[in-house]
């Protein structure tokens, strides 16, 4: 099975910053890999599929990037709406999540 | 617009089954793969089941193979997961999901419904 492992875990930030989150996959997966936000209660939300694709309404401050094993999420410059969890999630043999990175106002 | 409604979790003892629905509306059913993803309580995401629409084939995560049952009603617009042997780790929200196109980028999520298998 590929795992996936985010990090980090928690990230506190401030209104405008850049934040960046890294997964990576136990073997390559090209660039089979999609990043999710989810908020507290709600269902997660898909923002970029094949590693730097965005998901059609999302905002151009969210961008991804990377491929093979190494896979990066950017938000350039932080709103309030921002703050929640992401999960990348790998998607060549089936799929499977990553544990998922939450994002706190610092 | 995609609109997904999952039913049919509830408290149940360990050993015990219950069925899941999941009514879809929006789109047409009958074109896209479908799949069930689980969260437990404060944890992460977990891929559980799909169901393909292409020959009804269907796949499962190592930790419900042998127990869960995935299955669809193209007539009816409606997934199902069928639960036996229920464990308490299977305590979980548990969203129908659909996929962009096809396979496991998914776009639409419904609300979920909670499962909690507890004595």
């Amino acid at each position: 099975d590929i795992q996936m492992t985010q990090s980090p875990s928690t990230l506190s930030a401030s209104v405008g910053d850049r934040v960046t989150i890294t997964c990576r996959a136990s073997q390559s997966i090209s660039s089979w890999l999609a990043w999710y936000q989810q908020k507290p209660g709600k269902a997660p939300k898909l923002l970029i599929y094949k590693a730097s694709s965005l998901e059609s309404g999302v905002p151009s401050r969210f961008s991804g990037s990377g491929s093979g094993t190494e896979f990066t999420l950017t938000i350039s410059s932080l709103q309030p709406d921002d703050f929640a969890t992401y999960y990348c999630q790998q998607y060549t043999t089936f799929c499977n999540f990553g544990q998922g990175t939450k994002l706190e106002i610092k | 617009e995609v609109q997904l409604l999952e039913s049919g979790g509830d408290l149940v003892q360990p050993g015990g089954s219950l069925r899941l629905s999941c009514a879809a509306s929006g789109f047409t059913f009958s074109s896209y793969d479908m799949s069930w993803v689980r969260q437990a309580p404060g944890k992460g995401l977990e891929w559980v089941s799909a169901i393909r629409v292409s020959d009804g084939s269907t796949a499962y995560a190592d930790s419900v193979k042998g127990r869960f049952t995935v299955s669809r009603d193209n007539s009816k617009n409606t997934l199902y997961l069928q639960m036996n042997s229920l464990r308490v780790d299977d305590t979980a929200l548990y969203y129908c999901a659909k996929p962009r196109t096809s396979g496991w980028v998914f776009d639409s999520w419904g609300q979920g419904t909670l499962v909690t298998v507890s004595s």
